[in-house]
């Protein structure tokens, strides 16, 4: 079974803070997404990688960026916390084409005060 | 924009009957997916339908795929309390790389 693993449930962080979300996968999947989750608004691409140090943005970029330094790896940067990227963030990855069934992580609470 | 929008927005039946929902996107589409979302949890895919396909079995799950309607619907046959979740429909609209998710529809199963 695929399995994608985020590196926290629960994080509460402070506004401007700098914070780091870890995602790793473990079957050799090419792609991987990171997407927001809010109510009322389903989810939402912000960025994905097609391959190691590849990204492209997605849907709702700003505010974030994305490091893909290892194939199994990808990391969500908020370089500068604020209140309104308190939300759900969910990881995914698909085996050779981003059109392929994606899996998804646990997911991510992000809560900014 | 949301290329795919579920509806009802919210269902509730009993256990045992089954439960239907629809999925109407905008855009030409290469293939339509749907995943099922426990409470605060990831989304877990369940099947996927190409374009070029009308109808799709997995276990008490039979989705249909209307290109002329541009519509999809979850048929959830049998219904347990376990099924209680949010599904979502996903597609891929021609030529472009990722998958639109829509709203998802809040399935709760009653006792």
């Amino acid at each position: 079974d695929v399995k994608v693993t985020q590196s926290s449930r629960y994080l509460v962080k402070r506004t401007g803070e700098k914070v780091f979300l870890e995602c790793v996968q473990d079957m050799d999947h090419e792609n991987m997404f990171w997407y927001r989750q809010d109510p009322g608004l389903g989810l939402r691409l912000i960025y994905f990688s097609y391959d190691v140090k590849m990204k492209e943005k997605g849907d709702i970029p700003e505010g974030y960026s994305v490091s893909r330094e290892k194939k199994e790896r990808f990391s969500l940067i908020l370089e500068s916390a604020s209140t309104n990227q308190t939300s759900m963030y969910l990881c995914a990855s698909s085996l050779y084409s981003t059109r392929d069934t994606q899996y998804f992580g646990p997911g991510t609470r992000l809560t900014v005060l | 924009s949301q290329q795919g929008e579920e509806d009802p927005q919210a269902l509730s039946i009993q256990e045992g009957e089954n439960a239907t929902m629809n999925c109407s996107y905008k855009t030409s589409i290469n293939n339509l997916q749907w995943y099922r979302q426990n409470s605060g949890r990831g989304l877990v895919h369940l099947i996927l339908i190409r374009s070029n396909e009308r109808e799709k079995h997995s276990g008490r799950l039979r989705v249909t795929l209307d290109t002329s309607k541009k519509s999809s619907s979850l048929l959830i046959t049998a219904s347990r309390a376990a099924d209680t979740a949010s599904y979502f429909c996903a597609s891929i609209i021609q030529g472009a790389q990722k998958l639109v998710f829509g709203q998802g529809t809040r399935l709760t199963i009653n006792p």
